[in-house]
């Protein structure tokens, strides 16, 4: 069963643009990571953000998160082609070792 | 440092027969887990194990099974494939708990069932 869920589930943006994505998940949370899927690959890390942090950057990447809503989003500044890929949130439960995937965006950049 | 290995890269299979997957974590990642990934369910938990053992386990019936090895290798199978199998199979590693230091994955094993 899916802890979070991705919104929008698809974007389609300009090259250049930023592209935002949300995540909101049902339980407390240890920390929420986001990954990133090119098509038909493995997962890649990306960022970590833990329960007591509200924002979080790394390069082109911004993270945000707001525990009394359950939710995080994913800012990707100046996007590029190369930035076109599925992109996951990932939960981590208080005592519970494994992480529980969302269901995904689907961003699309246009060179 | 190599990252983590996953063979075969595709595999198609006939109903009822078994598959065995195999990951090789990076070197020094204790943990290892396994993912199932489909269109329709998306990314799901199988199982996790660390130092040999199963800490962690799914909700998938008993055909899916798996193990791992004293050098941190992990094998997964499945028995009698029924062609609801076909997907994604995602090895993923981690120093330690994968809540606390995420997750190096894999590119996976497509598996077919036909």
């Amino acid at each position: 069963s899916q802890q979070g869920e991705e919104d929008p589930q698809a974007l389609s943006i300009q090259e250049g643009e930023n592209a935002t994505m949300n995540c909101s998940y049902k339980t407390s949370i240890n920390n929420l990571q986001w990954y990133r899927q090119n098509s038909g690959r493995g997962l890649v890390h990306l960022i970590l953000i833990r329960s007591n942090e509200r924002e979080k950057h790394s390069g082109r990447l911004r993270v945000t998160l707001d525990t009394s809503k359950k939710s995080s989003s994913l800012l990707i500044t100046a996007s590029r082609a190369a930035d076109t890929a599925s992109y996951f949130c990932a939960t981590a439960n208080f005592g519970n070792e494994k992480l529980t995937f969302g269901t995904g965006t689907r961003l699309t950049i246009i060179p | 440092k190599a990252g983590v290995t996953q063979t075969p890269r595709y595999l198609i299979k006939t109903r009822g027969q078994q598959v065995t997957l195999s990951c090789s974590p990076i070197s020094g990642h204790r943990s290892v887990s396994w993912y199932q990934q489909t269109p329709g369910q998306g990314l799901q938990f199988l199982f996790e194990y660390f130092s040999e053992t199963q800490r962690n386990k799914g909700n998938f019936p008993g055909r899916f099974s798996g193990r791992q090895f004293s050098n941190s290798r992990s094998e997964m199978n499945v028995s009698t494939l029924e062609l609801g199998d076909s997907a994604l199979y995602l090895c993923a590693s981690s120093p330690g708990t994968p809540a606390n230091y995420g997750y190096t994955f894999g590119s996976g094993t497509r598996l077919t069932v036909v």
